[in-house]
């Protein structure tokens, strides 16, 4: 059984606020992604990591960081939340270019 | 350009009833993943495909690569309601590549 969790699970906040997505992995896994998904709808890349101080943007434009300081945790900053943001949240990681196991998801309200 | 294209993107199906729903991607690969969403859950591993003629079975879906045809497919035999939620296909490629993801197919099985 894979070992990913995120928090918070859900979040509402209002505009201008500082915000992080918490992701941490007990897999040992090199790999760890961020993928933005409206209900029903298909899966945005956001960000992805190859390792520890590697990071990558991926096919979404986003206005959001990350960090990769420990193999184990990839948390997702949002310097500034607005409306648009408002959207799930999924954190995924993998060995190699192997199968990417999925974290429950936070969702995320912006007023 | 790798892309990975899903059809149909929405099906409804009565109970009882056999479907299939198709993955075709753009460049060779012989990795494929399929992938199960409840709604207002996250994405859950279905079929791990890694060879040319994989198949792999669980319940009521079958899950098939065919590598030279660059297609895999996902069998529905005799739906049944628990069955209803979006389903993805992930192609995978070597290197630091990140898994392409259809669309998704969203199934909905009715009585």
């Amino acid at each position: 059984e894979a070992d990913i969790y995120q928090t918070p699970r859900y979040l509402v906040i209002g505009t201008g606020k500082k915000i992080t997505l918490e992701c941490s992995q007990t897999m040992g896994h090199d790999k760890m992604y961020w993928y933005q998904q409206d209900p029903g709808m298909e899966l945005h890349l956001i960000h992805y990591s190859y390792g520890v101080n590697s990071t990558e943007k991926g096919d979404l434009s986003s206005e959001s960081t990350v960090s990769r300081i420990r193999t184990e945790h990839f948390p997702l900053t949002l310097e500034s939340a607005r409306p648009s943001h408002t959207s799930q949240y999924l954190c995924a990681s993998s060995w190699g270019a192997d199968e990417q196991y999925f974290g429950p998801g936070t969702r995320l309200t912006v007023t | 350009e790798l892309k990975v294209e899903q059809n149909p993107l929405f099906l409804s199906m009565q109970e009882g009833k056999n479907y299939t729903i198709y993955c075709n991607y753009s460049t060779t690969s012989d990795r494929l993943y399929w992938y199960r969403q409840d709604p207002g859950k996250s994405l859950e591993s279905l079929f791990v495909l890694l060879s040319n003629g994989a198949v792999k079975q669980e319940g009521r879906l079958m899950a098939s690569l065919d590598t030279k045809a660059r297609l895999s497919t996902l069998h529905i035999t005799a739906a049944v309601h628990d069955l209803s939620a979006t389903y993805f296909c992930a192609v995978g490629y070597s290197g630091n590549t990140p898994l392409v993801f259809g669309k998704g197919t969203r199934l909905s099985v009715i009585a």
